[in-house]
C-alpha cells in the first residue's frame, strides 16, 4: 500500500508569485483535502476534493484554488502569495468523504514566502 | 469555531498516565485525534464516531461523550515514542475537519 507523498518538500518563494504544490493519495483512496498549519497551530482547512470536483471549503480567499486528476492526485495553487501565506501545507487522503473514513496525511510542503 | 483542547502542555515521567480533553460548541458526527512529532506529518491515531462506534490505534484508548460534545484521549503507561503534539479534529458532517489548538506532551525517562 503507497502512502500519501507531496511535492516539494520546501519552498521559497517571494510575495505576489505563484506556487503550485501537488500531493498523490494514498492508494485506493478517493478523496484528498489540503490544510495549512501555522507554526505551532493546528491544521486548517483549505478545502477537499472528491472524484476531481470540489467539495467543500474553508475560510480561505479564491487566489487558494485547486484541481483533482482521474488518478485522484490532487494540487494547490496559490497565487499573489502574501507573507501570510507562510506555513506547512498538508495533503491528506481518504476513502470517500465520510466522517467514518480515518484521513491519512503527507509528509507537507513547506512554504515560505520572502 | 475551533474545538477547545486542554491542557495546552503536559510533562510526563514514562510510565504515568495522562489524559487530554477536547471540547466542541457544536454537535459532533465524529473526532478525529492525530499525533504529531516535531518536523513530521499528523499520524492517525483514532476516530470516534457519534453512536459510541471507534476505529483506530491498539494502544491508544480515547472516549466521546456526546451529551457534552466533548472527547477525552488516554495516553495510559505512557512510553518515550508518545511524545509530540496531540490535535483533535472534529467533523460535524463529512470529514472536513475542524482541529483544535493540540496539547503538547513530553515523556521523560
Amino acid at each position: 500500500e503507497t502512502g500519501v507523498t507531496q511535492s516539494p518538500t520546501h519552498l521559497i518563494k517571494t510575495r505576489g508569485q505563484q506556487v503550485t504544490l501537488r500531493c498523490s493519495s494514498q492508494s485506493g483512496h478517493n478523496t484528498v483535502s489540503w490544510y495549512q498549519q501555522a507554526l505551532g497551530q493546528g491544521p486548517q482547512f483549505i478545502f477537499q476534493y472528491y472524484r476531481e470536483e470540489e467539495n467543500g471549503r474553508g475560510n480561505f480567499p479564491p487566489r487558494f484554488s485547486g484541481l483533482q486528476f482521474p488518478n485522484y492526485s490532487s494540487e494547490l495553487n496559490v497565487n499573489a502569495l502574501e507573507l501570510d501565506d507562510s506555513a506547512l501545507y498538508l495533503c491528506a487522503s481518504s476513502l470517500y468523504t465520510t466522517g467514518r473514513n480515518e484521513q491519512f496525511f503527507g509528509p507537507g510542503t513547506r512554504l515560505t514566502v520572502l | 469555531q475551533q474545538p477547545v483542547q486542554s491542557p495546552q502542555a503536559v510533562i510526563l515521567r514514562e510510565g504515568e498516565d495522562a489524559v487530554i480533553n477536547c471540547s466542541s460548541s457544536k454537535a459532533l458526527y465524529s473526532v478525529h485525534w492525530y499525533r504529531q512529532k516535531h518536523g513530521e506529518a499528523p499520524v492517525f491515531l483514532m476516530i470516534l464516531l457519534k453512536g459510541g462506534e471507534q476505529k483506530g490505534h491498539e494502544k491508544i484508548s480515547a472516549s466521546f461523550n456526546e451529551k457534552k460534545q466533548q472527547s477525552s484521549l488516554y495516553l495510559t503507561a505512557s512510553q518515550l515514542s508518545y511524545s509530540g503534539t496531540y490535535f483533535c479534529g472534529t467533523a460535524i458532517a463529512g470529514n472536513k475537519l475542524t482541529f483544535g489548538g493540540g496539547t503538547r506532551v513530553l515523556v521523560k525517562p
